[in-house]
């Protein structure tokens, strides 16, 4: 079965500098979130979409946006990288069931800001 | 606001013993509730699901019984293998009739079988 894609699964940048994630969910699936998990921590909520608009925002600095495209796709834009955004970044899709519906998480992609 | 709490690890077991990982949670209304698995170096994998109360999810040997009187989610094996080395998040999903659930996550449990 089709799974959510993530890439780059690695990543590494500089200081200051701009990263951007790309999530492809699974098939007919609408829906997709981004967490970010610390080394040692348990995922955030970052940002999530529905249907290309923004359902719901947790803990996302400012320095990071998202979007959702007409394919479901979708990509975490991050800008003035600091150190403290190196972690492993989630993208997770759904299909509303109500709910009962699941979300179902990519590798992820793992930034390294140095 | 929602949250999760899990038992403090880790926790180490010797192959075939039996395995509980507690789980409470704090939420208004009817959460979905959730145990997720991390291999090393890879993504979360759905282990298990309940959504209503007494509800009892199961996979691969592993159980979890959505016990809202006691806001509680354990996981339990009967006889744990060294594959089952990993960490394992307990989450929550808000009700509330909406598609658009964040996940709210435990702080994991890790979770090493020896031989």
């Amino acid at each position: 079965a089709a799974g959510v894609i993530q890439s780059p699964r690695h990543l590494i940048k500089e200081k200051r500098e701009t990263a951007t994630l790309k999530c492809y969910p699974i098939p007919r699936h609408d829906t997709v979130y981004w967490y970010q998990q610390g080394p040692g921590q348990d995922p955030q909520f970052l940002i999530s979409f529905y249907e290309k608009m923004q359902s719901d925002k947790g803990s996302i600095p400012d320095r990071f946006s998202a979007q959702q495209f007409s394919d479901y796709h979708s990509e975490l834009n991050m800008s003035s990288l600091e150190l403290g955004d190196s972690a492993l970044y989630f993208c997770a899709s759904s299909f509303p069931q109500g709910n009962t519906d699941t979300q179902y998480f990519g590798p992820g992609t793992r930034l390294t800001v140095l | 606001g929602n949250s999760v709490t899990q038992m403090e690890g880790p926790v180490t077991l010797s192959e075939e013993a039996f395995l509980t990982i507690n789980c409470t949670y704090t939420a208004t209304g009817y959460p979905s509730l959730f145990w997720y698995v991390q291999y090393p170096g890879e993504g979360l994998q759905l282990l298990l699901k309940a959504t209503k109360a007494d509800d009892k999810g199961s996979n691969k040997g592993f159980e979890a019984t959505y016990r809202k009187e006691t806001t509680s989610f354990h996981l339990e094996k009967g006889s744990v293998q060294v594959s089952d080395s990993a960490v394992y998040f307990c989450a929550l999903r808000a009700s509330g009739g909406t598609s658009y659930g964040k996940l709210t996550f435990g702080q994991g449990t890790i979770l090493t079988v020896h031989p």
